[in-house]
């Protein structure tokens, strides 16, 4: 049974990097493209980013200028970065493991149960 | 923008059917997913690709999708399908969500 394990600052101040790590256990990298989506009461949920066992990534066009996901097999674990943050980026991040991506409508299969982050001065 | 739209509530008497609408332009054309969430809990899978049903997911549970508008139908309703539920599909590089439909059973 796979679990995803996120963690990171959770308070940040405007115009700071935002930088979580998904740490997956039960399961390799491997075959599967890994996620990160954000969740708040104004926004609902919201895609950011997904990235495959190889490095390959695709952003969510409207946070691309922000985001970098990253991965590190050795450790399966991989991260999400966003720089600049604003209140509008508060949100509860979840990682997830997703079955097919981008190009084959993929979906989520399993969630992460979520880190909240505060942008806060 | 591609949009989802999704009723904001649907209730139910127990033992009824639910239909939870996902509406957008040419969706039919799309493949749709089907999550539902409870209070404080993370989101699961309930349908995949239109009408397909995880393992575990009763087979009350049932998917369709034509036109502009994908239905997540769910009969026989029990106080445990009481949860929000989105509609996910992807548009212009990205996976999309609708603004989900809190069902509640009554």
């Amino acid at each position: 049974q796979v679990q995803l394990q996120q963690w990171g600052a959770g308070l940040l101040k405007p115009s700071e990097t935002l930088s979580l790590t998904c740490g997956v256990s039960g399961e390799s990298l491997v075959g599967y493209y890994w996620s990160w989506i954000r969740q708040s009461p104004g926004k609902g949920l919201e895609w950011i980013g997904e990235i495959s066992h190889t490095g390959r990534a695709n952003y969510n066009p409207s946070l691309q200028s922000r985001v970098t996901i990253s991965l590190d097999t050795t450790k399966n674990q991989f991260s999400l970065r966003l720089t600049s943050v604003t209140a509008s980026d508060t949100a509860v991040y979840h990682c997830a493991r997703q079955v097919g991506h981008r190009d084959s409508s993929g979906y989520i299969k399993n969630w992460g149960q979520g880190a909240l982050v505060t942008v806060s001065s | 923008s591609y949009v989802l739209t999704q009723p904001p509530s649907l209730s139910v008497a127990p033992g009824n059917t639910a239909t939870i609408t996902c509406g957008g332009t040419n969706i039919g054309r799309k493949s749709v997913h089907w999550y539902q969430q409870k209070p404080g809990q993370v989101p699961i899978l309930v349908v995949y690709y239109d009408n397909d049903r995880p393992s575990g997911i009763p087979e009350r549970y049932s998917g369709s999708n034509s036109g502009n508008t994908a239905t997540l139908t769910i009969t026989r309703t029990e106080a445990g399908d009481e949860a929000v539920y989105y509609c996910q599909v992807w548009d212009s590089g990205r996976a999309m969500f609708g603004g989900g439909t809190m069902l509640t059973v009554l």
